[in-house]
């Protein structure tokens, strides 16, 4: 079966240190991939997404990740770390062509970021 | 506009027993998702409806089941409930469920004690 492996299950950093969080999926074909976050007592949000193209993506507070097929990997990045960024990171992929149903995603199971002040 | 609304927030019941839980998505929002969260498996899809059908369903027994109604709110039934079903059940909704320009809002979830 697909899974979705998070290789960190708490990181702790203190603030200005550089952040890489792993990811690795064991699918071979199409991936659809994405990287959401929880903050403390807040909902689940997306960070950032890769459907094709530039294997780099962009998302939001500074974060990014790379998509390296011949790794199935999609680690998570960020160059300096702030307190809030204090959360629980999830990567997830979707299975199929671009455009597929983001509905049905296979989580991984968080990676638990604690930043000291 | 308001977010994903999920009702109750929290739930006790004993073994045996069934639950319905509710959740209404972002207004102009078709598809629905479910996920179970526990601290054990993380998040495990449960199932997904689009204009009332369901279109991908994960694996999870019978005993698991949801409906969409009309105006897209969605809920979902657990029966003969189990201890192991204790969880933090968590709804997700977006416009037509894909595509590059989406992406999902989830809801502050259920969360279901079972004794």
């Amino acid at each position: 079966a697909q899974s979705v492996s998070q290789h960190n299950h708490h990181v702790i950093l203190s603030e200005a240190a550089s952040l890489e969080l792993g990811c690795n999926y064991s699918y071979g074909g199409t991936v659809n991939l994405f990287w959401y976050v929880q903050y403390p007592g807040q909902h689940l949000q997306l960070l950032l997404k890769y459907f094709s193209g530039d294997p780099l993506v962009k998302g939001i507070k500074g974060f990014e990740a790379e998509f390296i097929k011949s790794k199935f990997s999609f680690n998570l990045r960020k160059p300096s770390v702030q307190w809030s960024d204090t959360a629980e990171y999830f990567c997830a992929v979707n299975l199929g062509p671009s455009g597929g149903s983001q509905g049905n995603l296979i989580f991984g199971k968080g990676t638990k970021l604690s930043v000291k002040p | 506009k308001a977010g994903v609304t999920q009702t109750p927030r929290y739930l006790i019941k004993t073994r045996g027993q069934q639950v319905t839980l509710s959740c209404s998505p972002i207004s102009g929002h078709r598809s629905v998702s479910w996920y179970q969260q526990t601290p054990g498996q993380g998040l495990q899809f449960l199932f997904e409806y689009f204009s009332e059908t369901q279109r991908n369903k994960g694996n999870f027994p019978g005993r698991f089941s949801g409906r969409q109604f009309s105006n897209s709110r969605s809920e979902m039934n657990v029966s003969t409930l189990e201890l192991g079903d204790s969880a933090l059940y968590l709804c997700a909704s977006s416009f037509q469920g894909g595509g590059h320009n989406e992406k999902l809002f989830f809801g502050s979830g259920t969360q279901l004690s079972v004794l």
